[in-house]
C-alpha cells in the first residue's frame, strides 16, 4: 500500500465548477497535510495546509482534514481554465520528519 | 516571503561530466533543505534531506558518492551530480523548509540533460 495515495485522473470540470481532489494516507500518526499545486514543466507551489480535523478556507480553496478516516481533500469553487494543473497531496508523518508525496491528480478546467 | 532559488535553471552536459546545481534561500534562512528528481509524468521522489554544517540524509537507493550534498550555510545548499549519465537526466528541485515539519518552499527547478 502506498503511503499517499490520490486519483492520478485525469479530471475535468467545467469552468466555474467545483473541482474536488482526494488524498488517503497510511500513517496514522500523521500531523501534517499540504496541497500543492504543480504546471507543466514547473516546480510544486504550496497552496494550502492543514493540521487539524475540519475545513480550512483560503479564497476559493478548501482543505478538510478528517484524521479519524485518513482522508484529506481539496475542493476549488469557481474553476478556472489557470487552476489546470497536476495537485500533489503531501503529508508529514509522524515519524519520519520529511514530506510524502502522492502521485498527483491531473485536473483540466475546460472552459 | 520563502522565495527559494535555484541555478542553473537547465544545463546539458556529456556523459561523465560533474554538475553542480545550486540553491538558495533568499528572504529566510533554512534549517533544512531537500533535494527531489522528478521523471516525466511521475511524483516527486525525495533524493536527501540536509541540515546546515552536517552529512545529508540520503534515501534509499540514492548513491550518496554520486550525489554530492553540501549544506554550508542556512542559505545555500549545493546538488553535485558527479560522472553523470543519460539516465541522471531528470528534473532536479530542492526546497527549503524553516524547521524540519514545517511548509517546505520550492525552488523552480533545474533540468539536466546528460547526452
Amino acid at each position: 500500500q502506498k503511503e499517499v495515495e490520490q486519483n492520478s485522473g485525469p479530471l475535468s470540470v467545467p469552468e466555474g465548477a467545483i473541482a474536488s481532489l482526494n488524498c488517503t494516507y497510511s500513517d496514522r500518526g500523521s500531523q501534517s497535510f499540504f496541497w500543492y499545486r504543480q504546471y507543466s514543466g514547473k516546480s510544486p507551489e504550496l497552496i494550502m495546509s492543514i493540521y487539524s480535523n475540519g475545513d480550512k478556507e483560503d479564497g476559493r480553496f478548501t482543505a478538510q482534514l478528517n484524521k479519524a478516516s485518513q482522508y484529506v481533500s481539496l475542493l476549488i469553487r469557481d474553476s478556472q481554465p489557470s487552476d489546470s494543473a497536476t495537485y500533489l497531496c503531501a503529508v508529514l508523518s509522524g515519524s519520519a520528519r520529511q514530506l510524502t508525496f502522492g502521485s498527483g491528480t491531473q485536473l483540466t478546467v475546460l472552459p | 516571503g520563502a522565495v527559494v532559488s535555484q541555478h542553473p535553471s537547465w544545463v546539458i552536459c556529456k556523459s561523465g561530466t560533474s554538475v553542480k546545481i545550486e540553491c538558495r534561500s533568499l528572504d529566510f534562512q533554512a534549517t533544512t533543505m531537500f533535494w527531489y528528481r522528478q521523471f516525466p509524468k511521475q511524483s516527486l521522489m525525495l533524493m536527501a534531506t540536509s541540515n546546515e554544517g552536517s552529512k545529508a540524509t540520503y534515501e534509499q537507493g540514492v548513491e550518496k558518492d554520486k550525489f554530492l550534498i553540501n549544506h554550508a550555510s542556512l542559505t545555500l545548499s549545493t546538488l553535485t551530480v558527479t560522472s553523470a549519465h543519460p539516465e541522471d537526466s531528470s528534473f532536479y528541485i530542492c526546497s527549503a523548509s524553516f524547521h524540519v515539519g514545517n511548509e517546505q518552499f520550492f525552488g523552480p527547478g533545474t533540468r539536466l540533460t546528460v547526452l
